[in-house]
């Protein structure tokens, strides 16, 4: 069955240091896949995609994420975390070779708190 | 250009009850979506409409029905809401549908209790 993992459904970082939110897929080809971020009381924002092409993306705010095809991965990145970072970050696939909406996939989500 | 809007933001309903929830969006965007979020499995896609006047089941559409009779508006109604449905409700849209490689906008959400 075609999947999204976000394996850790809480991620604790210190304010400054390097934060990772891991995403991992099962999908047959080769899938679009998203960021999004939620904040208290929000609708989603987008952070960033990866369609094709060089395997590292930037995004807003600072983050980027990396696209492994081998590891069939793409998580999320910030080489310096803020406190303001603080949120629910949801990982989507858009599985290939369909013509319908439906075939988009989110994660669980993943919380991540940033203590000052 | 406010985006993605929704009403209500909350709602408490009692069992069998019916209500709609209204989703505008002013980007002109050609697709709209209705998810539904619940703890721990994420957003999952109700229904969603390629174009006015069209609309088309997602993961999850039974006990509701849609109607996008106006380009802008998304309207998901639920015909005898049931506990189930409590959750919050989120409506997106995105510019066009190639591929579905575009960015989704979400609106803020609609809190839904049935009791």
């Amino acid at each position: 069955a075609q999947s999204v993992a976000q394996p850790e459904d809480q991620v604790n970082v210190a304010e400054g240091n390097p934060l990772t939110v891991k995403c991992t897929y099962s999908v047959s080809g080769n899938p679009y896949l998203f960021w999004y971020v939620q904040y208290p009381n929000r609708g989603l924002q987008f952070l960033l995609k990866y369609i094709t092409g060089d395997n590292l993306v930037k995004g807003s705010y600072g983050f980027e994420a990396e696209f492994n095809k081998s590891q069939t991965s793409f998580h999320l990145k910030k080489p310096s975390a803020l406190v303001s970072d603080s949120a629910l970050y949801f990982c989507a696939v858009r599985v290939p070779g369909y013509s319908s909406a439906s075939k988009i996939i989110f994660g669980s989500g993943t919380r991540l708190s940033i203590r000052p | 250009n406010a985006g993605v809007t929704q009403t209500p933001k909350f709602r408490v309903l009692k069992t069998g009850q019916s209500m709609t929830l209204l989703c505008a969006q002013d980007m002109n965007h050609e697709y709209m979506y209705w998810y539904r979020q619940d703890p721990g499995m994420g957003l999952r896609l109700i229904h969603y409409s390629v174009g006015e006047g069209t609309t088309a089941k997602g993961e999850v559409p039974d006990g509701y029905n849609v109607s996008r009779l106006k380009k802008q508006n998304f309207l998901l109604g639920l015909e005898s809401a049931a506990p189930s449905q409590t959750s919050v409700y989120f409506c997106a849209s995105s510019p066009r549908l190639a591929g579905y490689t575009d960015t989704q906008y979400f609106g803020p959400g609609t809190r839904l209790t049935v009791l």
